[in-house]
Formats: C-alpha cells, sequence, structure tokens
C-alpha cells in the first residue's frame, strides 16, 4: 500500500541552524501539506503546496519557513534559522483530489538545543 | 471561525464499553469531518471521516454521529479494546482547500 514517507525520522540540532526536513509523498497525490505537532499539543497547519506554489500557509509559517518540490517526487520543508520553539514533530501529508483524505507520514521529530 | 473544539481531553473507559468523544465546529464551509488516531511516536492515521451530507457513518465498531444544525459531531467506539487506546483527534476541512483544522485530540485508555 503507498504511503508518506519522512527522512529523518529524528533530527537534533543547535539553535540558529538551518534544517531541511523531507518527505515523499505517494506519487500520484497532487496536494501536500506540512503539519506541526508540539510535544502533548494538537496537530497545527503549517502550508499547503499545489501546482508547484504555495495555496495557503498558517501564520506559524513566517520568512524562516519555506518549502520546495525540488523534483518529481520529493517535498521538503526548510527552518532557516531555527528556535527553540521550532522543536516538535513536523508532519508532511499529501492527498489526491480536491476534497477528502489527507494520508500523514510518520514524521520527523525536530530538537532545537 | 476556523477552531474546532474536542472533548473531553482524557477518556478512561473499561474493555468492552463506548467510548464517545465529541467535536462542535464554527466555520460552516467545513465539508469533510475526519477522526485521526495517533498512536505514541506516530503520524495521525485516518479512522473514519463523514460529510455533512450524511448524518451518521459505521464502520466496524466505530461510528460517527453529525448533526449539522447545531455544527456537532462526534465518534462512538463500540466495544473499546485496549488495543484502541491512543489519542483522537478531530478535524475538519474544506473540500476546495483541504487543510485540516484538528481539535485538540483525547487521550483515550480502555482498561483490561
Amino acid at each position: 500500500e503507498p504511503e508518506v514517507t519522512q527522512t529523518p525520522s529524528h533530527q537534533v540540532t543547535q539553535m540558529g541552524q538551518e534544517v531541511i526536513l523531507r518527505c515523499v509523498p505517494i506519487s500520484n497525490h497532487l496536494y501536500f501539506y506540512w503539519y506541526r505537532q508540539i510535544l502533548g499539543q494538537k496537530v497545527e497547519f503549517l502550508v499547503s503546496f499545489y501546482n508547484n506554489e504555495i495555496s495557503e500557509k498558517s501564520e506559524i509559517f513566517d520568512d524562516q519557513f519555506s518549502v520546495e518540490r525540488p523534483d518529481g517526487s520529493n517535498f521538503t520543508l526548510k527552518i532557516r534559522s531555527t528556535k527553540l520553539e521550532d522543536s516538535a514533530m513536523y508532519f508532511c501529508a499529501s492527498r489526491n483530489t480536491g476534497g477528502g483524505e489527507q494520508f500523514f507520514g510518520p514524521g520527523t521529530r525536530l530538537t532545537v538545543l | 471561525q476556523q477552531q474546532v473544539k474536542q472533548s473531553p481531553q482524557s477518556l478512561i473507559v473499561q474493555k468492552g464499553g463506548i467510548s464517545i468523544i465529541n467535536c462542535a465546529y464554527e466555520n460552516t464551509a467545513f465539508d469533510y469531518f475526519p477522526w485521526y488516531q495517533q498512536f505514541p511516536g506516530k503520524g495521525p492515521a485516518l479512522l473514519i471521516a463523514i460529510r455533512p451530507d450524511v448524518s451518521e457513518k459505521k464502520e466496524g465498531r466505530f461510528t460517527i454521529s453529525f448533526n449539522k444544525s447545531a455544527k456537532q459531531f462526534s465518534l462512538h467506539i463500540m466495544d473499546s479494546q485496549p488495543g484502541d487506546s491512543a489519542t483522537y483527534f478531530c478535524a475538519a476541512s474544506r473540500a476546495n482547500a483541504g487543510k485540516s483544522t484538528f481539535g485538540d485530540g483525547t487521550t483515550l485508555t480502555v482498561k483490561p
């Protein structure tokens, strides 16, 4: 069964460093998302991406964040200068049509020291 | 307008009992209401979902009840099992936007 994959599973970084989180969405999906979940809290929307551009972003997704689909398979989230409060689980999700099920990846745990 | 409110925060049920989790939304433009199950260290996994044209959807032991006029929906887990112990999130989205707005989550513990 096709699934969303994410790498790495755990990333530890120093405050101020750049990190890139990688996702491989399901191959025939057209809509891509990043969410984050701070430990013990709810899942929060960061950004949605369709047709090679951002379609919507939340207030969390400030200038420190960027997304890219560099080729036909990968979808990346870059944080330019990490802060302590960026420590969270980051989930990538994808879906096929204009409505319906989003498939979530297993997440990347980001720890900023 | 974008909030989804979920209750209770935590729930303890005996094996074989019924678990009920409730959610309420504000934005009437939402038209897709999924429930996700999340185990520690894992991503949310879709459990069951409903659209507002029906009032109930059942899949196995899991049932969603939907009240469009009250803007509320609930998850019922029948014959709850210890393996159902997880965090459950309700969510809501608009078909043309796609992003999901999640509730705060409910930690369910099913005691043997």
